[in-house]
């Protein structure tokens, strides 16, 4: 139990573009996900919490307009990476907590981002 | 700020032996306590969480918590080459679930 997907695994665009991640609980309904970002050799950096059915919370100095977030159902939310740079080139890594008021989060694959 | 410190690594040892991580945190209020694995290139996956002080077993791994100390360790035993990794310590403070990791620190298992 607790499988949390994501596509796609990696991606790779031009600048200026943008991309969408997908990130899916598989065998549970998840209230709550969240979303990281993680640069080589750096720890895990929380990007934003996601919350099905209302607006996410994002973590100081993330933007919120340039990762735009959607949870619109108990098993999908989605980051959106508008108008990427090279800068945003990262391994974008998404997780759920299995059941509200439990804090055990499962993480997916991670998705690897490279903007040319 | 809450902060999660973990010893600077690198960490190596031989196969067979025990591998001890530490772990030090900074705000008093924490909750849970987690010790995810993550191998180059892989997203993190869950070894253990505790959230009372003692010891808590699971196989090869041990995880003990002393919250007056503000200190929380994992052991391997009998270290394997495929526990080679990233060892991140992560906590949480309050009922929002978010996470505070630390940098991790890197095991490597010679054979």
């Amino acid at each position: 139990g607790a499988v949390v997907s994501q596509h796609p695994s990696w991606v790779i665009c031009k600048s200026g573009t943008s991309v969408k991640i997908e990130c899916r609980s598989l065998d549970f309904q998840a209230t709550t996900m969240f979303w990281y970002r993680q640069f080589p050799k750096q720890s895990l950096m929380l990007m934003a919490t996601s919350n099905e059915g209302s607006k996410a919370t994002y973590e100081q100095g993330v933007e919120k307009d340039k990762f735009l977030i959607n949870h619109a159902s108990l098993t999908l939310s989605t980051l959106t990476v508008t108008s990427a740079h090279p800068e945003d080139s990262s391994f974008y890594i998404c997780s759920a907590v299995l059941s509200p008021g439990t804090d055990t989060q499962y993480f997916g694959p991670g998705t690897r981002l490279t903007v040319l | 700020q809450k902060e999660v410190e973990q010893n600077s690594g690198p960490l190596s040892v031989p196969e067979g032996a025990i591998a001890s991580l530490n772990c030090t945190y900074s705000d008093r209020g924490s909750q849970s306590f987690f010790w995810y694995r993550q191998y180059s290139g892989k997203s993190p996956e869950l070894i253990m969480s505790i959230y009372s002080n003692g010891d808590k077993e699971d196989g090869r791994f041990t995880a003990q918590l002393n919250k007056a100390s503000q200190y929380v360790s994992l052991l391997i035993r009998d270290s394997q080459p495929s526990d080679s990794a990233t060892y991140l310590c992560a906590v949480t403070t309050g009922a929002n679930s978010k996470l505070t990791f630390g940098k991790g620190i890197t095991l490597s298992v010679r054979p």
